[in-house]
């Protein structure tokens, strides 16, 4: 599985779009672009995946370059409970390995 | 919907004991079932999944095991625990249609003394 780059940490203002960048230039033409975050103490939380296209759901949108090389998670209005290590992750196949780096620990302040 | 769900959330366990986590799901069938380990302040590391009752691949040699005895329970085992298995024990799941998109449990902290 491709590679993937995050800044490691990020600050947002509550109310306020979080925009998180990441880097997947080594990406071949079959992986997806995953998502997910981790608030202290639980569970990864699935939040958003794409292929080649912009998605968008209830948590999240995810805005990926016409290359494919880099992607942006856009939290719309940030919430303290939005607090949590984001993870971007590039996988291929069924029953894939999810191999999660270091992340980018966001904090949301008032 | 479907759940998932780990037990026990917490375990302190001395070096040499056994040990036995569980992980069952609901809401879906023949479900991919997935171990990892967390370290502390490290990546996800997975180590084992099943594609069915009975199926288990393993990824890293190494002192635990797992097994899949019903089709949504996935239970992952060591006869002699070291201080190394220390780490935070998460359960996943996913359906290949209509992503494989892997769930998450809350996850069971083992600490080995």
């Amino acid at each position: 599985d491709a590679k993937t780059t995050q800044p490691p940490s990020m600050d947002c203002a509550e109310g306020r779009a979080a925009n998180l960048p990441c880097n997947h230039s080594t990406i071949s033409g079959n992986e997806y672009v995953y998502w997910y975050r981790q608030i202290h103490s639980q569970g990864p939380q699935y939040i958003i995946h794409g292929l080649k296209n912009n998605e968008t759901n209830e948590m999240a949108s995810l805005i990926i370059t016409e290359d494919r090389k880099s992607s942006t998670l856009i939290l719309p209005h940030a919430t303290l409970r939005d607090t949590a290590v984001y993870y971007c992750i590039v996988v291929t196949g069924t029953a894939s390995k999810l191999t999660f780096g270091t992340g980018t620990r966001l904090q949301v302040t008032l | 919907s479907q759940t998932i769900h780990q037990w026990p959330a917490t375990l302190v366990q001395p070096v040499g004991s056994p040990l036995s986590l569980e992980c069952t799901v609901e809401g879906t069938s023949n479900p991919n079932l997935y171990w990892y380990r967390q370290a502390a302040g490290r990546g996800l590391q997975l180590l084992f999944y099943s594609v069915g009752i009975g199926q288990i691949s393993s990824e890293v040699p190494q002192n635990l095991s797992a097994s899949r005895p019903q089709d949504r329970q996935f239970i992952l085992s060591s006869k002699k625990l070291l201080l190394s298995d220390s780490g935070f024990y998460l359960c996943a799941w996913s359906v290949q249609l209509p992503s494989d998109t892997q769930y998450f449990g809350p996850g069971t902290r083992l600490t080995v003394l």
